[in-house]
């Protein structure tokens, strides 16, 4: 079965300082990899996904994040932190199953950011 | 715009009444989806759809049921609502042959 750690549950940083989230994933063959964003109230904006190819995939409003194999990782960056990026980040993998696309979430990070 | 819209946004209800939650997209999508999210547990599947009169079930779905008439609404139905059912509740859709799933604005229900 696949699963998803996001080891973080909570994470403050100051604004302009640069930023990663974990996650690490268990599934047992290619995983598809996402990264959502909720911020408070609202629903799952997608931020960034991986299917295959480059390693490192960018994604809206300055996110990158980079698949690695070897440590089933696929952790989420961005350089500069503005305020504006205080939400709920969710890391998640699909799976192909009969034609669908199932996802399974990890707990999610909070982020704080100081100003 | 294509979109996909839940309705109410916040519900509340008593122990053992049947509550309907709707959900709507314009987007033509094949696929639908139900997940609940709670503190601690992320976002957990409830019921699936690949489309009109396909339903199965997700890693959560006792006191759950779904149907898919049409395209475009799955409504999610809690035959008979426990306190143990108070989340919120998010509805999401994606293309056949797509990868994506794409989320809409949540229901918040609390069962008394």
């Amino acid at each position: 079965a696949q699963s998803v750690t996001q080891p973080d549950i909570h994470i403050t940083v100051s604004e302009g300082a640069s930023l990663e989230l974990r996650c690490n994933y268990s599934y047992g063959a290619t995983p598809y990899l996402f990264w959502y964003v909720q911020s408070p109230g609202q629903g799952l904006q997608l931020l960034l996904k991986y299917f295959s190819g480059d390693t490192l995939v960018q994604g809206i409003k300055g996110f990158e994040a980079e698949f690695k194999r070897s440590q089933s990782s696929f952790n989420l960056r961005k350089p500069s932190v503005h305020w504006s990026d205080a939400a709920e980040y969710f890391c998640a993998v699909g799976a192909l199953t009969g034609g669908g696309n199932k996802l399974t979430f990890g707990t999610g990070t909070q982020l704080k950011v100081e100003l | 715009d294509a979109e996909i819209t839940q309705s109410p946004r916040h519900k509340i209800t008593e122990t053992g009444r049947q509550v309907t939650l709707a959900c709507h997209q314009t987007w033509n999508h094949n696929n639908m989806f139900w997940y609940r999210q709670d503190l601690g547990h992320g976002l957990r599947l409830i019921h699936y759809s690949y489309g009109v009169q396909d339903t199965n079930k997700g890693e959560v779905s006792d006191g759950y049921s779904v149907s898919r008439s049409n395209t475009e609404d799955l409504p999610l139905t809690l035959e008979s609502a426990a306190s143990s059912q108070t989340s919120v509740y998010f509805c999401a859709s994606r293309p056949a042959g797509g990868n994506t799933q794409y989320f809409g604005p949540g229901t918040r229900l609390t069962v008394l």
